[in-house]
């Protein structure tokens, strides 16, 4: 079993839909991560978060530490949102270095 | 523009020839990482530098080595290639130890680096 696990795999919505991609992990962390990767593109980093709850213009990271859980949500998703999202969750390694581990990513496909 | 500069963007190779990935960032960071996406799979470590002067290897390190020029720079070398090392090739950076202004600071993602072995 992956220690980070992501779903939907895919998920195909219209445009203006409310967007839950969800995450799930099983190690003690310190901190999980959002990142977005456009077909063909470079990563990009959307949140980090420990605890609670971040938001960035339509975008909304939430995190419960006691389910190990995460949800990415969309609102008024649009087309440019078309991507994949990856989680990834970080945790303490050697020398105060840290390990990242990632998840296979959630396809989205925002349809006009 | 501040971030993390990969080159070159695309290679195709023969295999047993070798090459290097070139990656250097202008954010200050200590922390410098090698990461290759296949399909189907997350992305997966090959080796990191936690400062100048420092290198470790990651969960898939076979086939390759890394020189931390300075701080800027985090090179990925392949010795001999092989058609297994067809991949995806992303740099990354992060200021760990996250403290002062960069306590909520992530990591930092280089465009990527589309390596085909024939």
């Amino acid at each position: 079993k992956n220690e980070v696990e992501q779903s939907p795999q895919n998920l195909t919505a219209q445009e203006g839909e409310f967007i839950t991609i969800n995450c799930s992990y099983s190690v003690g962390i310190s901190a999980l991560h959002w990142l977005q990767q456009h077909p063909g593109g470079g990563i990009v980093s959307l949140f980090m978060l420990s605890s609670g709850k971040k938001k960035h213009g339509r975008l909304i990271a939430t995190i419960n530490i006691q389910e190990k859980h995460s949800s990415l949500h969309i609102t008024a998703s649009h087309p440019r949102d078309s991507a994949v999202y990856i989680c990834a969750v970080s945790r303490e390694s050697n020398f105060g270095n840290e390990k990242l581990t990632f998840g296979t990513g959630t396809r989205l496909t925002i349809i006009p | 523009n501040a971030g993390v500069t990969q080159t070159p963007k695309f290679q195709v190779l023969k295999t047993g020839q070798s090459m290097t990935l070139q990656c250097a960032q202008d954010m200050n960071h200590n922390s410098m990482y090698w990461y290759r996406q296949d399909p189907g799979m997350g992305l997966r470590l090959i080796y990191y530098s936690a400062s100048e002067g420092t290198t470790d290897k990651g969960e898939v390190p076979n086939g390759y080595n890394v020189s931390r020029l300075n701080k800027r720079e985090f090179s990925l070398r392949l010795e001999s290639a092989a058609p297994s090392q067809t991949s995806v090739y992303f740099c990354a950076s992060s200021p760990l130890p996250r403290t002062g202004s960069y306590s909520n600071y992530g990591y930092t993602f280089g465009s990527g680096t589309r390596l085909t072995v024939v």
